[in-house]
């Protein structure tokens, strides 16, 4: 079968740093991005790694092994925006089909 | 900045009816794909879209649902006699690739009483 396992919830506070780990067992891989969404809206792309190691954009780093079918995003300077479910995708084939895991629920307090 | 945009962005419809979810991609993309995402639950991938024809299915997309792009702008999901659990959230979404960064919409959130 295909699963991603990520952690239903984490709280930090406002200024903080936190990582949201992602591990995955999927048919296909070609890549593990992290989405972002708030409130049921719209997912929001945040970042994407197809090779190991790590990618950084602004505030968000992601990274990933793909030896250990494992991934992370990592969060810095937390701001109270920041609230909102993020969720690891795997894109499964050469078709772009994204396989979502079952989403973090962030909470960042004052 | 080129969006993905849907409509309705709400849609009540009564049991066994028929419905059809819009969506305009964003002009240059290529790849076109529907997902749903049940209330608290995860976004699931329902169809993708590629050079007028069907790529890749998920069993969700069984013989009820039906996807079209009528014209070169829209893309439509058609869901015939509707059941009451395909109350959902259904975004599409679009990519210039396969493995590019897919945009999604912000949705159409469909009521089936």
């Amino acid at each position: 079968g295909q699963s991603l396992e990520q952690p239903s919830e984490v709280t930090a506070v406002e200024g903080a740093i936190v990582q949201i780990n992602c591990t995955y067992q999927t048919s296909g891989f070609y890549g593990l991005s992290w989405y972002q969404q708030h409130d049921g809206g719209a997912p929001t792309f945040l970042s994407y790694n197809a090779l190991d190691g790590l990618e950084e954009t602004g505030r968000f780093s992601s990274f990933l092994s793909r030896s250990d079918s494992y991934g992370y995003l990592l969060l810095q300077e937390l701001q109270m925006k920041d609230s909102a479910s993020y969720f690891c995708a795997v894109r499964d084939g050469q078709g772009g089909k994204l396989i979502f895991g079952q989403g973090t629920e962030l909470s960042v307090k004052p | 900045e080129p969006e993905v945009t849907q409509t309705p962005s709400h849609q009540v419809t009564q049991m066994g009816q028929e419905v059809i979810l819009r969506c305009v991609p964003i002009s240059n993309h290529l790849y076109f794909y529907w997902y749903r995402q049940i209330l608290g639950q995860k976004v699931e991938f329902l169809v993708s879209f590629y050079n007028n024809e069907i790529s890749e299915k998920s069993e969700i997309f069984d013989d009820q649902f039906s996807v079209e792009r009528p014209d070169g702008s829209n893309f439509t999901l058609k869901i015939r006699s509707t059941k009451l659990e395909d109350s959902a959230m259904y975004f599409c979404a679009s990519s210039e690739g396969p493995a590019n960064e897919a945009f999604f919409g912000q949705g159409t959130r469909l009521t089936v009483v």
